[in-house]
C-alpha cells in the first residue's frame, strides 16, 4: 500500500479565514512533507518533517503553520491568508527523509 | 543551486506512437524518479531509478539511470490517450537530502 490521503479535496477560504488541511499516511514512513503547486509548475517544498521534528522550513510566510501530531498525521494550519497563495498544496511521504517519496492527492485551495 | 533540465517541454503525438523524454543536470544524483500528473491530481510515481545504469521497466513504461549518474530517459511505447498528463523527473542527491530536485515536465498530448 502506497497511500497518502488528504482532505479536503477542494477548499474555498476568505483572507480572514482559519482552516486546515490535513494528511495521513500507514506505510510507517518517518518523513512527510508539505508542497505548494501552481499551475504548469512542479511542485515547491514547503516543510519537512522528520521522525515528527520539523527538518526544513523553506522560508514559508507564518501564515501556513505545520504540525505534526504523530507520525501518521501531518496538519497544515491556514490563517490570513492572500489570493497568491491560491494553489494545489501537496502531501508526500517517504520511509525516511532522502527516500522515495509518495505523494497524496492533493487539495485545491482557492483564497478569496 | 541544482536544477534538472527536462525535455521536450511538450509533445504532441498520434495514439500508437512511442514517446521519449530525458532529464540531463550538472550535478550527481543518487536516485532518480519519474512522476505523471493528472490535471487537479497528485504526482503518482511510475518508475524509480536507484543504481547507476539501471534499466527498469513497468508495463509500456521504460526508464533508465544513466551511467554517469546526471541524467535519466522515460520511454513510452504504444501510447494511449490515458497516457496525457505531465512527466516530472525528480532527483535525489547524494547524501540523501530530503529535498526533491525536479524537472520543469513534460507535457504530453496524445491525439485518438
Amino acid at each position: 500500500d502506497t497511500e497518502v490521503t488528504q482532505t479536503p479535496k477542494h477548499l474555498v477560504m476568505g483572507m480572514t479565514n482559519k482552516k486546515s488541511l490535513k494528511c495521513e499516511q500507514h506505510m510507517g514512513h518517518r518523513a512527510m512533507y508539505w508542497y505548494k503547486q501552481k499551475a504548469k509548475k512542479p511542485p515547491e517544498l514547503m516543510f519537512v518533517y522528520s521522525y515528527e521534528k520539523l527538518s526544513i522550513n523553506e522560508s514559508v510566510p507564518s501564515r501556513f503553520s505545520p504540525e505534526c501530531p504523530n507520525s501518521s498525521l501531518l496538519n497544515l494550519h491556514l490563517h490570513a491568508l492572500q489570493p497568491e497563495d491560491s494553489a494545489l498544496y501537496l502531501c508526500a511521504s517517504s520511509l525516511a527523509g532522502g527516500e522515495t517519496q509518495y505523494f497524496g492527492p492533493g487539495t485545491r485551495l482557492l483564497v478569496l | 543551486g541544482q536544477q534538472l533540465n527536462q525535455s521536450p517541454q511538450s509533445m504532441f503525438i498520434q495514439e500508437g506512437e512511442d514517446v521519449s523524454m530525458n532529464c540531463t543536470s550538472s550535478s550527481i544524483f543518487n536516485t532518480w524518479l519519474w512522476y505523471k500528473q493528472d490535471p487537479g491530481e497528485g504526482p503518482v510515481l511510475l518508475i524509480a531509478l536507484y543504481k547507476a545504469g539501471e534499466l527498469t521497466s513497468n508495463g509500456r513504461l521504460t526508464a533508465q539511470f544513466g551511467i554517469t549518474r546526471k541524467d535519466s530517459f522515460l520511454n513510452i511505447s504504444a501510447s494511449i490517450p490515458s497516457d496525457v498528463g505531465i512527466y516530472f523527473c525528480a532527483g535525489i542527491t547524494q547524501g540523501g537530502s530530503e529535498k526533491l530536485v525536479f524537472g520543469k515536465g513534460t507535457k504530453l498530448t496524445v491525439n485518438p
